[in-house]
């Protein structure tokens, strides 16, 4: 089935160091991307996302990359920040039906250290 | 402001009871869904539905059901509680292909 792997599961940088989040997803009419990040006791909350004819997104110090041929999709945090400390998930699906389901990857635990 | 809201935020009930988690959303959003998040598996999607009277089962339905009976609400009824579904379980809308927008979910323990 529809599949979506995150790597890694826990990473740990210094404050103002960048931070690189990867998933990789199994359905190859997958055209949607989003990235939600989730703050202890809080829902997700979309910070960013992609869709396929987009190779590369920014906003500030987030970034997301898309290589469809790979199946492939990666967030980028530059100069880190403790508040941006939480789990942060990524997500595929096919936005042009109306299934709207996303398939998530396991998450990853980013913790910015002061 | 829009929306999106759960109740209760904290549930604790026995084994074998019936429950019932609230959703609501204020966007006028056509899609609804229901996830439940447990360590070592993400989000996993229980129920959604893309319009009143429309329901479909996620990943995970078993135990669980749903019902729309208009477009702000989405009910969660666990039939018959049990131990393996103690978990914290989300909701969330969206406009047909667009992003979705989560609650804040609903911690439920099952003793």
């Amino acid at each position: 089935g529809e599949n979506v792997e995150q790597h890694p599961s826990t990473l740990s940088v210094q404050e103002g160091d960048s931070a690189v989040i990867k998933c990789t997803y199994s359905d190859s009419a997958s055209n949607y991307f989003p990235w939600y990040k989730q703050e202890l006791g809080k829902g997700p909350q979309l910070i960013i996302d992609i869709r396929s004819n987009v190779g590369e997104k920014k906003d500030q110090r987030i970034a997301v990359t898309l290589n469809k041929t790979a199946k492939h999709f990666s967030l980028h945090i530059t100069e880190t920040q403790p508040e941006d400390s939480a789990v942060y998930f990524c997500a595929a699906s096919r936005s042009s039906s109306n299934t709207g389901k996303l398939i998530f990857g396991q998450g990853t635990t980013l913790q910015v250290k002061p | 402001d829009a929306e999106i809201t759960q109740s209760p935020r904290h549930k604790i009930t026995e084994t074998g009871r019936q429950v019932t988690l609230a959703c609501h959303q204020t966007w006028n959003h056509n899609n609804m869904f229901w996830y439940r998040q447990d360590l070592g598996h993400g989000l996993r999607l229980i129920h959604y539905s893309y319009g009143v009277q429309d329901t479909n089962k996620g990943e995970v339905s078993d135990g669980y059901s749903v019902s729309r009976s208009n477009t702000e609400d989405l009910p969660l009824t666990l039939e018959s509680a049990a131990s393996s579904q103690t978990s914290v379980y989300f909701c969330a809308s969206s406009r047909v292909g667009e992003t979705q927008y989560f609650g804040p979910g609903t911690r439920l323990l099952v003793l």
